[in-house]
């Protein structure tokens, strides 16, 4: 059971490059999300998804795209990076009305 | 838009004392209220969570304080030690059944040994 796994661990980027960032799970939870993490400004949801077919925009959605074919795979697409998307990317998953969400180490990107 | 202050933003306590940190929101539209605990190049773990129908939870040295009225809540980690040193979200989770979470923006805890 390896929980949730995130690739890359870390990227660099140039400005107007396009990248996936991986997030697989195999707790079978229907719910998963993506959130950004900056320096002192904590967590913030990009997307997430209540099971497959489904997502929704979090709090910080522009610039970022998701699918969900399956219920173990969650991407994150960046089409245009820009600098202001520098940030420590992390995925998580839930079981519906769970009260833990189970979070992946993380994907460090730069966008130079 | 839904937020959740945190502060202090860092904390340092000697070894064997109490570390506070506090959280306040501002919706009630809220069910449900977990800390986080993360440490250098890893992603956070839950650590303690309440409802708000409760107004403490203990588990081990860590404990949850929760004010409904004041909409405040507050981590204290008793007998602190070395191992502690990681930072702290708190978060609120919203009620819609979506199960959105809205985080702190995160302490950074030092215990001095």
């Amino acid at each position: 059971n390896a929980g949730v796994t995130q690739t890359p661990k870390f990227r660099i980027l140039k400005i107007g490059q396009s990248m996936t960032l991986q997030c697989t799970q195999d707790m079978n939870h229907n719910y998963m999300y993506w959130y950004r993490q900056d320096p002192g400004m904590g967590l913030k949801l990009i997307y997430y998804s209540v099971g497959a077919g489904i997502t929704d925009k979090g709090e910080v959605p522009n610039g970022y795209n998701v699918s969900r074919s399956t219920t173990e795979d969650f991407p994150l697409r960046l089409e245009l990076a820009a600098p202001s998307q520098t940030s420590v990317y992390f995925c998580a998953s839930s079981y519906p009305e769970a009260n833990e969400q189970f979070f992946g180490p993380g994907t460090r990107l730069t966008v130079l | 838009q839904q937020q959740v202050k945190q502060s202090p933003q860092s904390l340092i306590v000697q070894k064997g004392g109490i570390s506070i940190i506090n959280c306040a929101y501002e919706n009630t539209a809220f069910d449900y209220f977990p800390w986080y605990q993360q440490f250098p190049g890893k992603g956070p773990a839950l650590l303690i969570a309440i409802r708000p129908d409760v107004s403490e939870k203990k588990e081990g040295r860590f404990t949850i304080s929760f004010n409904k009225s004041a909409k405040q809540f507050s981590l204290h980690i008793m007998d602190s030690q070395p191992g502690d040193s990681a930072t702290y979200f708190c978060a609120a989770r919203g009620t819609s059944g979506t199960y959105k979470y809205i985080f702190g923006t995160g302490t950074r805890l030092k215990v001095l040994a």
